[in-house]
């Protein structure tokens, strides 16, 4: 089974630093995606983990331990429009279809 | 505009209606997926195209939830007697392999 586990909100101020936890039990693993998904509008990729450790894209990053079943997506330097929710999706191969399953994503709130 | 593409946006439809949404992939990518998001919630899995091959459903799609990919190429997913319940944004994702997943705009689905 798939059980993948996100804060449901947070809140964060114009400027500061924000961490966006996902924690996961999957049958299998073969990678973590991150999304950003404004509202009204499709998800939009941000990040992928495959390894263990921290990839860095810009004001985001993300970082994986796959030991601990845990991820998290790093907003740095936040602008207003970065209010969104953000989806954290894990990749089981389950038989070859590596289908990605979604968490139910974290709704972040940015305020001046 | 070389994303991914699905009509139409928005279709309120009565109950018991059958309504059919179609979805065209970015060109070349062989893997085509299907999702339903209802407010608040992350994308729910409903069934995995490889090329023309349907491989995988979800035990989330009834009977009547019928998807097609003739000659692997765009997709229509087609919903038969409509209920309240179906009420969501269906969302269409394609990827090249095993690579992130690139999502469409969505078609807003509302029973009346």
């Amino acid at each position: 089974g798939q059980n993948i586990d996100q804060p449901t909100e947070m809140t964060a101020t114009e400027g500061a630093i924000v961490q966006i936890n996902c924690t996961y039990q999957t049958s299998g693993f073969n990678g973590l995606f991150w999304y950003q998904q404004h509202a009204g509008e499709a998800p939009t990729f941000l990040s992928y983990n495959v390894l263990d450790g921290l990839e860095e894209k810009g004001r985001f990053s993300s970082f994986l331990s796959r030991s601990k079943g845990y991820s998290y997506l790093l907003l740095k330097e936040l602008q207003m429009k970065d209010s969104a929710s953000y989806l954290c999706a894990v990749r089981d191969p389950r038989g070859g279809s590596y289908i990605p399953t979604f968490g139910r994503g974290t709704s972040l709130i940015v305020h001046p | 505009d070389t994303g991914v593409s699905q009509n139409p946006r928005h279709k309120i439809t009565k109950r018991g209606q059958n309504v059919t949404f179609r979805c065209d992939p970015i060109s070349e990518h062989n893997r085509l997926y299907w999702y339903r998001q209802t407010l608040g919630q992350g994308p729910e899995f409903l069934t995995y195209f490889q090329n023309e091959a349907q491989l995988e459903k979800s035990r989330l799609l009834s009977d009547r939830f019928s998807a097609e990919r003739p000659k692997g190429s765009f997709s229509t997913l087609e919903i038969q007697r409509t209920e309240q319940g179906d009420s969501a944004m269906y969302l269409c994702a394609s990827s090249p392999g095993t690579a992130e997943a690139f999502f469409g705009q969505g078609t807003r689905l509302t029973v009346v």
